[in-house]
C-alpha cells in the first residue's frame, strides 16, 4: 500500500490564483482530513470528511473548499490564494469515522505552498 | 489560547540518555490522547493512542502516561537514539457529532547528540 499520497510536494502561487491540492489513500479509510501547519503553531484542522459525499468544516475553513466524490480521494481547493495561506498542508486518513479511540491516523508527506 | 500545552519547547540530550516530554491540556471531555513523532520535512507518525480510561501505553522505547485527574500526559523516551531527533506532538481529541475533532499542541523539538 502507498498509504496517503499528496501532490504536488511544492507549489508557488501568486495572490488571487486558484489551485487544487490532491490527496489520495489506498487503505479504504472512511475518514479523511486536511490540516495546515504554520511555524510556532500546532496543526490546525481545515476540513474533514467521514465518508464519500460527506464533508464538514474544521477550525480554519475560510478560503478552502473540499469535496469527497470517492472513498480514495479528498482534494483541497484554494479559491483565491492569499499570502496568509502560505503554509505546509497535510492530508490524513483513518479507518473508521466514528468515535473509536484506537484508530491510527496516517498522514501524507505534505505540500509546501508559498503564496506571493 | 491553545488548549494543549507542551513543554519543554525544545530539548537537547546525549545519545543513550532518557528524557520525558510533558503535555498539559484543558480540553474536556476528550475521546483520546495521541502522541506523534514528526521528522523534519515529513508528516506526523503515530506513536501512542490512549483513551481517558488508560493511564499508560508503550511502543518500543516510547512510553506515554496519562493522568486524567490532573489533565497531564507525558512521553518517556528510553535509551535515546540519533533517529529520535524530531518534533513530538501531543494531540487531544474532542468528541464532535459522530466523530472527534483534534486539538494539536505546538510540539517539543528534541535533538539527540552523539
Amino acid at each position: 500500500n502507498a498509504g496517503v499520497t499528496q501532490t504536488p510536494k511544492f507549489q508557488v502561487l501568486k495572490t488571487g490564483q486558484s489551485m487544487t491540492l490532491q490527496c489520495a489513500q489506498d487503505m479504504n479509510h472512511e475518514y479523511m482530513s486536511w490540516y495546515r501547519q504554520d511555524p510556532g503553531m500546532g496543526l490546525r484542522l481545515i476540513h474533514y470528511s467521514v465518508g464519500a459525499g460527506i464533508t464538514d468544516q474544521g477550525e480554519v475553513p475560510n478560503g478552502y473548499n473540499v469535496s469527497r466524490s470517492t472513498t480514495e480521494d479528498f482534494p483541497l481547493r484554494l479559491l483565491s490564494a492569499a499570502p496568509s495561506q502560505t503554509s505546509v498542508y497535510f492530508c490524513a486518513s483513518r479507518g473508521v469515522a466514528g468515535i473509536r479511540a484506537g484508530e491510527t491516523q496516517y498522514f501524507g508527506p505534505g505540500t509546501r505552498l508559498l503564496v506571493l | 489560547k491553545n488548549q494543549v500545552e507542551q513543554s519543554p519547547q525544545s530539548l537537547i540530550i546525549l545519545e543513550g540518555k532518557n528524557c520525558t516530554l510533558q503535555c498539559n491540556y484543558t480540553v474536556s471531555p476528550f475521546s483520546n490522547l495521541r502522541w506523534y513523532k514528526q521528522d523534519t520535512g515529513r508528516g506526523p507518525v503515530s506513536l501512542t493512542i490512549m483513551t481517558f480510561s488508560e493511564n499508560t501505553k508503550s511502543n518500543g522505547r516510547y512510553t506515554a502516561t496519562l493522568d486524567a485527574d490532573t489533565k497531564q500526559s507525558s512521553l518517556h523516551i528510553t535509551a535515546s537514539q540519533l533517529s529520535d531527533s524530531a518534533s513530538y506532538i501531543c494531540v487531544v481529541s474532542l468528541p464532535s457529532g459522530g466523530s472527534y475533532i483534534p486539538t494539536f499542541g505546538r510540539g517539543t523539538s528534541l535533538i539527540v547528540h552523539p
